[in-house]
């Protein structure tokens, strides 16, 4: 069962705009949402995290929204940037342990 | 701080054969996870080690084992390989019990 769920494979975003990637849960144990940026060939690079006791996590261009009741969060990035250009994943995991449940990521690219 | 490092980069193997990657963690992170990384099913999580005790273990067939050393290292194994084992193996290492975890650059398993 996918418990973690990324419903858009894609998105293109022209650079300077907001992109706004999405994410879907099931399991209302998690405790941490996390978001990953992956490159071609490399291993995912954390980019940012909110606590479930947290409704907003920023970090300079990045701010992740989590809204408990609709099991769903969102990376916002403003203003986009050509080296954005990667593939996404959204994440989670449970109390105590360091087990990763990933989404199946969205490729964002930066439109010049 | 040297990064999470993973041994070999690429591997060619034929089906019935068995494989070992290793990865060393950087220093002081005593939990490594191991991920499958295919097309069709994204990221996947097979085992987390901790202190040398497997903590945490995804579904996965007993084909796939791990073990992890005294010093973090850790080695997976997976025996009798099959054509759908193939696929990028990644290693992550973490410590904060947050799920932020440092991902190696992985080792790309072809099937043959």
């Amino acid at each position: 069962d996918q418990q973690v769920k990324q419903n858009s494979p894609s998105l293109s975003v022209q650079e300077g705009r907001i992109s706004i990637l999405n994410c879907d849960y099931t399991n209302s144990m998690f405790d941490y949402f996390l978001w990953y940026k992956k490159y071609p060939a490399e291993g995912p690079t954390f980019l940012i995290s909110i606590s479930s006791i947290k409704d907003k996590n920023e970090d300079g261009r990045f701010t992740v929204f989590l809204n408990k009741s609709a099991k769903h969060l969102s990376l916002h990035i403003v203003p986009s940037q050509p080296g954005d250009s990667a593939v996404y994943f959204c994440a989670a995991i449970g109390f105590g342990n360091e087990k990763l449940t990933f989404g199946t990521g969205t490729r964002l690219t930066i439109i010049p | 701080k040297a990064g999470v490092t993973q041994t070999p980069r690429y591997l060619i193997k034929t089906r019935g054969q068995q494989v070992t990657l290793s990865c060393s963690p950087i220093s002081g992170h005593r939990s490594v996870s191991w991920y499958q990384q295919t097309p069709g099913q994204g990221l996947q999580f097979l085992f987390e080690y901790f202190s040398e005790t497997q903590r945490n273990k995804g579904n996965f067939p007993g084909r796939f084992s791990g073990r992890q050393f005294s010093n973090s290292r850790s080695e997976m194994n997976v025996s009798t390989l099959e054509l759908g084992d193939s696929a990028l193996y990644l290693c992550a290492s973490s410590s904060t019990g947050t799920g932020r975890a440092f991902f190696g650059q992985g080792t790309r398993l072809t099937v043959v």
